[in-house]
């Protein structure tokens, strides 16, 4: 189906565990996006994309590695991960510069 | 300061009221703006995009004042759907791409 989808939807993972969320796009926009949306919070930029091979860090990079080798795939990789980690992650993608962006289902991450 | 600012609320209201939210934001060069509703923790969804001469969508206004560098939404006849978190959203230029940046939402529940 086209659209933006995120996997895995749930995660439980250990400290200091590598683990990498998945975020896959069909209509070749350009930008891909990562959030992460803490209770009480608003949404908080981690790492943005402007095409294939191009990233650069948003508000919240530390402890996050992104890469971008095929315009419709942006993972997530926490190389590893902390309670402080625990959160809900969404991947976002858009056309271009000025346009809305749609979001992925999202991913609910437990770290223990 | 914030870049994107937003009464948090919450906002409670019977149904049949109307309700408007204000954001402001303080980069000059933003180019395009938004609204967005989440719903508990959902991925944010695309309500209406909003443009220098005011737009609406059924029950729903969107004006932007740009000398003021604020923009506003007015939800009439509210319905109990209605209720959610609205987010303010600017693109911002930044980088190699205009990142979406939000507000951190306005809580609204609409009452029986």
């Amino acid at each position: 189906d086209a659209g933006i989808t995120q996997s895995p939807r749930y995660k439980i993972t250990e400290t200091g565990r590598q683990v990498t969320l998945m975020c896959h796009q069909t209509w070749s926009h350009s930008y891909m996006f990562w959030y992460r949306q803490d209770l009480g919070h608003g949404l908080r930029l981690i790492y943005y994309s402007a095409a294939a091979d191009i990233t650069d860090k948003g508000e919240v990079p530390d402890g996050y590695v992104v890469s971008r080798s095929k315009t419709e795939n942006f993972p997530l990789t926490l190389e590893s991960a902390t309670r402080s980690q625990t959160s809900v992650y969404f991947c976002a993608s858009k056309a271009g510069l000025n346009t809305e962006a749609f979001f992925g289902q999202g991913t609910r991450l437990t770290v223990v | 300061r914030k870049e994107v600012e937003q009464d948090p609320g919450p906002f409670n209201v019977p149904e049949g009221a109307t309700v408007a939210f204000n954001c402001t934001y303080s980069n000059s060069a933003s180019q395009s703006f938004f609204w967005y509703r989440q719903d508990c923790r959902k991925e944010p969804k695309l309500l209406m995009s909003v443009y220098s001469s005011g737009n609406e969508d059924g029950r729903f206004t969107a004006q932007l004042n740009r000398a003021s560098q604020y923009i506003s939404l007015l939800i009439r006849d509210s319905k109990l759907s209605d209720s959610a978190t609205y987010l303010c959203v600017v693109n911002l230029p930044s980088g190699s791409a205009r990142q979406l940046t939000f507000g951190s939402g306005t809580q609204l529940t609409v009452l029986p």
